[in-house]
């Protein structure tokens, strides 16, 4: 089993709809979630992080975490072309406190 | 103005030479790193610092090496011992047990 484990898409979605994307991870212990944008060419940039169970918002943004089930999840609302882009869930593993990346869901939102 | 910088945005480098990444950051975090990505992969730590004067291997050290003089600046070697360099490689610094932020990136080709 990966360490963190995203669907690598492409998740296809059209302008206005819903984009939900899904990490699982495999260290019970870790207590700290990220996800982060990465436009093809450039840098990561973080969207969210996320601590606790249950949601958390930004705009139009939602991060969901549930730890019993380990795996934590972005909701982007109201989808935009310029949302189109991979997005890199990361995992902050509690035994080492390395931070460890997925391989990224690329989507593409379709105007 | 704040933030982490790299150079170069892109390197070129012939067999059998070491070539050295500059990373300075003056967000005034302690903690420091070093990724690579290559296509379709997750990222990979290469090597972090903590704090001055000391650093730690990550996952895929070998063929590289760091130090850490000062607070603001981790420079990147890649020695010629290491084999497969071309890649995309990504600074990011952070308070020790927080968000990490990326630098915008150095492109490595091999020519």
């Amino acid at each position: 089993q990966k360490e963190v484990e995203q669907n690598s898409g492409p998740l296809s979605v059209p302008e206005g709809a819903i984009a939900s994307l899904n990490c699982t991870y495999s260290d019970r212990g870790s207590q700290s979630f990220f996800w982060y944008r990465q436009y093809s060419g450039k840098s990561p940039e973080l969207i969210m992080s996320i601590y606790s169970n249950g949601d958390k918002e930004d705009g139009r943004f939602t991060a969901q975490l549930n730890k019993a089930s380990q795996y934590v999840s972005l909701l982007i609302r109201d989808s935009q072309p310029s949302d189109s882009a991979t997005y890199l869930c990361a995992v902050l593993y509690g035994a080492t406190n390395k931070l460890i990346f997925g391989t990224g869901t690329l989507l593409a939102v379709q105007p | 103005d704040g933030g982490i910088t790299q150079s170069p945005k892109y390197l070129f480098r012939k067999e059998g030479q070491n070539v050295t990444l500059s990373c300075e950051q003056n967000l005034n975090h302690d903690a420091m790193y070093w990724y690579r990505q290559d296509p379709g992969q997750g990222l990979r730590l290469i090597y972090y610092s903590q704090i001055v004067n000391d650093f730690q291997k990550g996952d895929i050290a070998e063929g590289y090496s760091v130090s850490r003089e000062k607070k603001e600046s981790f420079p990147l070697t890649v020695t010629s011992a290491q084999k497969n360099p071309t890649a995309f490689y990504l600074c990011a610094s952070s308070t020790v047990t927080d968000t990490q932020y990326f630098g915008p990136g150095t492109r490595l080709t091999v020519l």
